[in-house]
């Protein structure tokens, strides 16, 4: 049993269209993060959360913290070929402790 | 400059041989991190050291074994190796808390046992 649930866990739309990840769990985290991981390469930082509720807005992705601080979504508006990638949600057990969810992978197409 | 680099990027060994990956970050960084990407994308926590101490250690065999010659290395030592450890393996680090600064990761090790 992972500690996060990430869903869906395939995606698979076309350009302009919107979508929506969820990453959920039944622990309290400090804070959250996302990552998008491209093949061959290893998972670059998008966000951190770390007040229950938050919103951050990183161009056409809005990232939200659930009030408890136990679940997160990734929004992306009017997706493009180049969001195309494995999206990860990580969350802070304590300082140096930081655990994955199985990702999401997302296909976006011309 | 590459911020955590790892080296070898490939690395195709027979089953029984003992390997090292080695893992230089230039950041400043305080922690530096191990992590094992399976087959279905799965990342898992393996080795965590802060100033040269170990703080977690995952359940990983001990033919695993992390070492530090200073703050800016942080290299894996796998002994016996087992078709099971085919996998990419990931460095990074991070600083001061996890709340303000995210990890900073190597581009990986693809590690495959014959």
């Amino acid at each position: 049993t992972q500690l996060l649930e990430q869903s869906p866990q395939f995606l698979s739309i076309q350009e302009g269209e919107n979508l929506t990840v969820y990453c959920n769990s039944s622990s309290v985290f400090s804070s959250l993060q996302w990552y998008r991981q491209e093949p061959g390469e290893g998972p670059v930082l998008l966000v951190t959360v770390v007040t229950g509720g938050e919103v951050k807005k990183l161009k056409r992705l809005t990232f939200q913290f659930g009030d408890a601080r136990k679940d997160s979504s990734l929004h992306i508006t009017a997706a493009q070929p180049g969001d195309t990638g494995l999206y990860l949600c990580a969350g802070g057990l304590s300082r140096n402790d930081m655990r994955f969810g199985a990702g999401t992978r997302l296909t976006v197409k011309p | 400059d590459t911020a955590v680099s790892q080296t070898p990027k490939y690395l195709v060994t027979q089953m029984g041989n003992d390997k090292s990956i080695k893992c230089e970050q230039n950041l400043g960084h305080d922690t530096m991190y191990w992590y094992k990407q399976d087959s279905k994308k799965f990342l898992k926590i393996m080795f965590s050291y802060n100033n040269k101490e170990l703080i977690i250690n995952e359940t990983v065999p001990n033919r695993f074994s992390p070492k530090s010659p200073d703050k800016a290395h942080l290299n894996l030592h796998i002994n016996s190796l087992e078709l099971g450890d085919s996998a990419v393996y990931f460095c990074a680090s991070s600083q001061a808390g996890i709340e303000n600064y995210g990890y900073t990761f190597g581009s990986g090790t693809r590690l495959t046992v014959v």
